[in-house]
């Protein structure tokens, strides 16, 4: 069974820096294929992804926070950390991680399908002074 | 970026009946597409992978269709337990991108 549980402040200040944790369990970033990443969602908002890290060391990230955001991965604790620098009260809301899988679906496939089948509890991020 | 459009934003609807939240990709997909269901709250739940797969443990009254732009999910008969914002997401290039949400009420 895949768990996974985000970790971090819940309030921080315009400018600073957030770190969020994803401690995981039931599978390892070290396993071919496997992926974790990070999606958000304002306050009564749609779901923005952010994120991902393979576990071939490949990271993608979002364009409109490419310059801010930094993913990394730690084998050996079963982590995922994501940094986010110069914060804005536009960075509110709930910040989730997410285990990806990923495979041929259909026959008509060129390259393997990515779904997100495991998230976790979200971590409210609140940006204020 | 590939822009991902749902109708309708919101949708009111009776137990028992048969639904169906549409969701256009503005250039052609394929079939990489999922469906996400999110109660308040909560943490969205995958549905359906590329278009037309029932994620495992997911009620039979779920289902999806389409390929290149246009897709759908249908909930054949409307339990309680499926009030609730639906979002199809798409995986067929990056940036991973997100429909803005259907918002589904008694």
């Amino acid at each position: 069974q895949i768990t996974l549980k985000e970790s971090g402040p819940t309030l921080v200040k315009p400018t600073q820096t957030l770190t969020l944790t994803c401690t995981f369990s039931g599978f390892s970033l070290s396993t071919s294929g496997v992926g974790v990443g990070w999606i958000r969602q304002p306050p009564g908002k749609a779901l923005e992804w952010l994120a991902l890290i393979f576990w071939d060391g490949d990271k993608r990230y979002g364009p409109s926070l490419k310059n801010r955001l930094t993913i990394t991965g730690d084998t050996s604790k079963n982590q995922a950390v994501l940094t986010l620098t110069n914060l804005d009260p536009v960075d509110t809301g709930t910040y989730y991680c997410v285990h990806r899988r990923w495979g041929y679906v259909d026959s008509g496939d060129h390259y393997p399908q990515s779904w997100f089948d495991a998230w976790g509890q979200g971590t409210r991020v609140t940006v204020s002074s | 970026d590939i822009h991902m459009t749902q109708s309708p934003s919101s949708l009111s609807a009776s137990l028992g009946d048969r639904v169906t939240i549409t969701c256009r990709a503005s250039q052609s997909i394929r079939k990489y597409l999922n469906w996400y269901q999110q109660k308040p709250g909560k943490a969205p739940n995958l549905l359906i992978y590329g278009a037309s797969n029932l994620q495992s443990g997911v009620p039979s009254r779920f289902s999806g269709s389409g390929s290149g732009t246009d897709f759908a999910l249908t909930i054949g008969s409307l339990q309680p337990e499926d009030f609730a914002s639906y979002f199809c997401q798409q995986s067929y290039s990056y940036p991973y991108t997100f429909g803005q949400g259907t918002k589904l009420e008694i």
